[in-house]
């Protein structure tokens, strides 16, 4: 069975400080997908990234990096210089790939981060 | 706009009541999904649904049923049966596919069991 660990239930930084999210996965398939969400107070999740298992290079957008290691299961997440705006519950998903599963997502317990201004 | 549409945002219901919050979405995806989200335990899979007239149990189905006769629109009954109802439920759809896609999420419905 597959399983998400978020091991930081919740984060608490001053604005401008990096802060990094700590993802572990477990699966017995060799090709997955891992996806991270924001949800803000609203409540709507909002896609921030997918990574297929096959891919391993680290990804930058802005403020936002991701690093995937396979060899030890993670997938962790960091926002560099962070601001109050990104105040939000963060999750870390991983998906089977087969037809059958369409696009089923298990997630984790999700890191609720408070940037304090 | 694009989206999916939920409702109510909040409901209240008195035990041994059944309730049915309703789901639609505009992007013309064929695979639809309901979640419910607990403090502190993530989202767990209720139903999911690929196709029209065509749905699957996920990890906590028990006490919860679902229709998919158009495919805009995926309602979820919350019965009696269910134990303990009060969450967040959350509705998303994505394109049909081997699993590579993202999914896009309602602003959910709130219900609390009084």
């Amino acid at each position: 069975a597959q399983k998400v660990t978020q091991a930081q239930t919740e984060i608490s930084v001053v604005e401008k400080e990096d802060v990094t999210l700590d993802c572990v996965y477990e699966t017995r398939d060799t090709t997955y997908y891992l996806f991270w969400y924001k949800q803000p107070p609203s409540g709507e999740l909002v896609f921030l990234i997918r990574r297929n298992s096959f891919d391993e290079q680290n990804e930058i957008s802005g403020r936002y990096s991701w690093n995937f290691q396979k060899s030890t299961s993670s997938f962790n997440f960091t926002i560099t210089a962070s601001q109050v705006v990104d105040s939000a519950v963060y999750f870390c998903a991983l998906s089977e790939v087969y037809e059958a599963a369409g696009n089923k997502l298990t997630f984790g317990g999700g890191t609720r981060v408070l940037v304090k201004p | 706009d694009g989206g999916i549409t939920q409702s109510p945002k909040y409901l209240f219901r008195k035990e041994g009541q059944n309730v049915t919050l309703s789901c639609e979405q505009n992007l013309n995806h064929d695979a639809m999904y309901w979640y419910r989200q607990d403090p502190g335990q993530g989202l767990r899979l209720i139903y999911y649904s690929q196709i029209v007239n065509d749905f699957q149990k996920g990890d906590i189905a028990e006490g919860y049923s679902v229709s998919r006769e158009k495919k805009e629109s995926f309602p979820l009954t919350v019965t009696s049966a269910q134990k303990n109802p009060t969450a967040f439920y959350l509705c998303a759809s994505s394109a049909r596919g081997s699993g590579a896609g993202e999914l896009f999420f309602g602003e959910g419905s709130r219900l609390t069991v009084l």
